[in-house]
């Protein structure tokens, strides 16, 4: 069965720290894996997009890293900001024509002032 | 383009009644979704089209929930009865259908039933 499992739960951070969050799944075979950020009362939005080929990719403060073998990811932030203040979920897509991605129960941040 | 479009934002209604969920995708995406989101389990998947034809709909809790999507531009999603456990943020996204399928979500709507 494809899972995704987050870790962790939730984490409050001071502003201007880093934090990673962890993504560890089993779905396979493996097509590729999103982030996406869910502020309080919208719907998730994508953050980065990894396929097998690759290891590291940035959006701004935000970089996830992708173990392909391990099949885990992370997602760092950095100089966290209050409007960070989110869900973060991790969605992993297998390939062979299915379109219907495994999505993380997602880790909450709070960045606190 | 807007976006997906969902209706309403909000919907409060009493156990028993019918509650009809609206949507309307990305112009030119193939691929429609339903999903519900609730603290204690997150974002479940409960049902896709994909070019207006129902694919899989195995998330789809019993028989009082189903979904229609007669066009291109439109989707529903109907429960009938509700009941008090029905109660949480039901979002609907849109994708193309592609190897790299990002998923663009609606606001959500908002449902409690008393």
């Amino acid at each position: 069965k494809n899972q995704v499992e987050q870790s962790p739960q939730s984490l409050i951070i001071l502003e201007g720290k880093n934090c990673t969050l962890q993504c560890n799944y089993t779905v396979s075979p493996f097509s590729n894996l999103r982030w996406y950020k869910q502020d309080t009362g919208r719907g998730p939005v994508s953050l980065t997009i990894m396929t097998f080929s690759e290891n590291t990719k940035s959006n701004g403060r935000y970089t996830a890293t992708l173990d392909a073998d391990t099949k885990q990811s992370s997602l760092h932030i950095t100089a966290s900001q209050l409007s960070d203040s989110a869900s973060y979920i991790c969605v992993v897509s297998a390939s062979g024509g299915s379109y219907i991605p495994t999505f993380g129960r997602g880790t909450s941040l709070i960045v606190h002032p | 383009d807007a976006g997906v479009i969902q209706s309403p934002r909000h919907e409060v209604t009493e156990m028993g009644q019918e509650v009809t969920l609206r949507c309307k995708p990305i112009s030119g995406h193939n691929s429609l979704f339903w999903y519900r989101q609730t603290m204690m389990r997150g974002l479940e998947l409960l049902i896709y089209f994909n070019n207006n034809v129902p694919i899989d709909d195995s998330g789809m809790p019993e028989d009082r929930f189903s979904a229609k999507m007669p066009n291109a531009s439109f989707s529903t999603l109907k429960i009938q009865p509700s009941e008090p456990r029905d109660s949480a943020v039901y979002f609907c996204a849109s994708s193309l259908a592609s190897l790299y399928n990002e998923q663009f979500f609606g606001p959500g709507t908002r449902l409690t039933v008393l």
